[in-house]
């Protein structure tokens, strides 16, 4: 079956601009998390959306933000671009039932860069 | 609060040593942990988790209440096995999973 899919795999924005990333998962995934990983910082959670609901957020400014549609697919998108959002954006889904936690599923990421 | 600390960055070790990547956590509630691993130029990947007690590519980890760690080890390390190794913590309802910052593991032949 096919994996997690992220697009773009690269995009390159100027300072202030916003982007929108997007994310399919594994089809049965109806969770959905985003992270950014950078060197400096390591994978850090962004937010974990499940049924088009975000269930959880980590310690980001309001500029991230992300939504999650019936079918499961998310996207996030950063609004005001700084140059410290230059970061690699990794997308995971999850099967989930009730509480249970079967770990994460990854894609391969979306390279952002700031200039 | 939730937080996972990897002690080490980087591991070496020869063929054939056993290993031993450490993992200790600090949660309030019941957590839900994992291991995760990234070889080189692929994505990052579930190796195990605490709940399922099972041993993937010869890897197993002890979820040690008591000392809150989650230590990853192997009796006889390949070099198949040098990657980047995380490990997690969900929490309770499992809808927020913290990662540390990892530790490089590299076996020498």
């Amino acid at each position: 079956k096919a994996g997690v899919t992220q697009t773009p795999r690269y995009l390159i924005k100027t300072r202030g601009q916003q982007v929108t990333l997007s994310c399919s998962p594994i089809s049965g995934h109806r969770s959905v998390s985003w992270y950014q990983q950078t060197p400096g910082q390591g994978l850090q959670f962004l937010f974990e959306y499940f049924s088009e609901t975000q269930r959880n957020k980590g310690n980001f400014p309001g500029r991230f933000s992300g939504r999650q549609f019936s079918n499961s697919r998310s996207e996030m998108n950063v609004s005001t671009l700084e140059l410290g959002d230059s970061a690699l954006y990794l997308c995971a889904s999850s099967l989930r039932t009730g509480n249970a936690n079967y770990g994460y599923t990854f894609g391969s990421g979306t390279r952002l860069t700031v200039v | 609060a939730q937080r996972v600390t990897q002690p080490e960055k980087l591991l070496s070790v020869f063929k054939g040593a056993p290993v031993e990547l450490k993992c200790n956590y600090s949660y309030s509630g019941s957590p839900e942990l994992f291991w995760y691993v990234q070889y080189s130029r692929q994505r990052l990947q579930l190796l195990l988790r605490h709940i399922s007690r099972e041993s993937i590519k010869g890897f197993t980890a002890d979820l040690n209440k008591g000392e809150t760690s989650f230590h990853l080890k192997k009796p006889f390390a390949q070099e198949e096995d040098s990657a980047m190794y995380y490990c997690a913590l969900s929490n309770t309802g499992g809808f927020k999973t913290i990662f540390g910052a990892g530790t490089r593991l590299f076996v020498k032949a």
